[in-house]
């Protein structure tokens, strides 16, 4: 069965720094696409970032470029999400997702951890 | 960037009548499209990839169909369980992968 379960999320003031973690079983994860999608309070979800197996392809929504970084460590089967320069627009539930089934589409998802940007 | 635009909004169904979504793409995304189902206070579930394939353990009761830039989910027998929002997902032009803004299924 596949698990994702993220960490990290809190509160943090604009201009702050956080970084998620995504930790990862049940598959294996050195082979597949993985990906943070968040969802803002009462809206819609919103992509994020993607970043390919061995990290060779990593993308960004413009709405996080050059702010946020992803990166993964495939011996700890784990995914990351360094957020920097946060704003009160990056309020939200982020999710950890990963592309096992229909790559690049995203299957699975973790149960999500809030950030919240305010002062 | 494609555009996702889902419709309607809100959709008010009987309980084991028919429900169909629509979701439509701003250009061709073939058959890369994907169904998601949130319920509140929940992550999304994968119910559809390929346009038409259900995900490992959705009831037959969901059904996607479509390609190109029409697509629709359908839900043959409303059932209480399947109160939520319902968000459609392409995959052929990416990044960014897009979604559609949701369909809220309520109970009549």
């Amino acid at each position: 069965e596949v698990q994702l379960g993220e960490s990290g999320g809190g509160l943090v003031k604009p201009g702050g720094s956080l970084r998620l973690s995504c930790t990862a079983s049940g598959f294996t994860f050195s082979n597949h696409n993985m990906n943070w999608v968040r969802q803002a309070p009462g809206k819609g979800l919103e992509w994020v970032s993607s970043i390919s197996s061995s990290s060779t392809y990593i993308f960004y929504a413009d709405s996080v470029k050059g702010r946020f970084t992803i990166s993964r460590d495939n011996a700890k089967n784990s995914l990351y999400l360094q957020m920097n320069s946060l704003r009160a627009e990056d309020t939200a539930v982020y999710y950890c997702a990963s592309s096992v089934i229909a790559a690049p589409s995203i299957d699975y998802w973790g149960q999500g951890t809030l950030v919240t940007v305010s002062s | 960037e494609i555009v996702m635009t889902q419709s309607p909004a809100t959709l008010s169904v009987s309980p084991g009548e028919r429900a169909t979504l629509s979701c439509r793409a701003s250009q061709t995304v073939n058959s890369n499209l994907a169904w998601f189902q949130q319920k509140p206070g929940l992550a999304p579930r994968l119910l559809i990839y390929g346009a038409s394939t259900r995900a490992t353990g959705i009831p037959a009761r969901f059904s996607g169909s479509g390609s190109g830039t029409e697509f629709t989910l359908t839900i043959s027998s409303l059932q209480s369980e399947d109160v939520a929002v319902y968000y459609c997902q392409q995959y052929n032009y990416w990044p960014p992968l897009t979604f559609g803004g949701g369909t809220k299924v309520e109970i009549k």
